[in-house]
């Protein structure tokens, strides 16, 4: 149990386009979903909280016009990276709570903008 | 924020070894998560531990909340185990989100 799907696992864009990653949770419920971002040998960094239903609330430094979260319903959440530069290449990963409060993550999207 | 410290940064051990990683934070927590990222960055969970010990197969974790530390251990190490280990926590107040460690670069040498 405690599966979350991302979609799509890659992504190669132009510049100034706009990108739509999916990610579910298949087997449970979440009212609570995360996207974070990772560079390569780097840590994750998260980017904002989604919460089913309402607005996300982003972190510091992140830019919220930019990356468009949507959280319509208990079992998906959308990350779109809007007007995509080269700089927002990169490595995105979603995680979902489960109802054991643990979090289960996706196996991420690496997005490249050429 | 709460700060997450993982040690040593780099690992490079023989197959059938044993480690011990550790990771040091510096507030109460509520959740604390070891992971696995695989080489295709995949993060699998390996514990869900804010307090106390558990076992799963080769792998066991102890998390001391009062000392603020927890430590997983691999016995018999096998090259499969090679890839990034995160510790990620939760603070007990504040907002409910997973701060990463810098993570444990494991590599096991046949």
């Amino acid at each position: 149990g405690a599966v979350v799907s991302q979609h799509p696992s890659r992504v190669i864009c132009k510049s100034g386009t706009s990108v739509k990653i999916e990610c579910r949770s298949l087997d449970f419920q979440a009212t609570t979903m995360f996207w974070y971002r990772q560079f390569p040998k780097q840590s994750l960094m998260l980017m904002a909280t989604s919460n089913e239903g309402s607005k996300a609330t982003y972190e510091q430094g992140v830019e919220k016009d930019k990356f468009l979260i949507n959280h319509a319903s208990l079992t998906l959440s959308t990350l779109t990276v809007t007007s995509a530069h080269p700089e927002d290449s990169s490595f995105y990963i979603c995680s979902a709570r489960g109802p054991d409060y643990e979090q289960y993550f996706g196996p991420g999207t690496r997005l490249t903008v050429t | 924020g709460i700060q997450v410290e993982q040690s040593p940064p780099d690992l490079i051990l023989q197959e059938g070894a044993n480690s011990t990683l550790r990771c040091n934070f510096s507030d109460s927590v509520n959740n604390l998560q070891w992971f696995h990222q695989n080489p295709w960055g995949q993060l699998i969970n390996l514990f869900y531990i804010p307090s106390g010990t558990k076992q799963n197969g080769r792998l066991s974790a102890t998390t001391v909340a009062t000392e603020r530390y927890s430590l997983l251990y691999i016995s018999s190490s096998q090259t499969t185990d090679s890839g990034v280990y995160f510790c990620a926590v939760e603070r007990s107040r504040g907002a409910q989100k997973l701060v990463f460690g810098q993570g444990t670069r494991l590599t096991i040498n046949p």
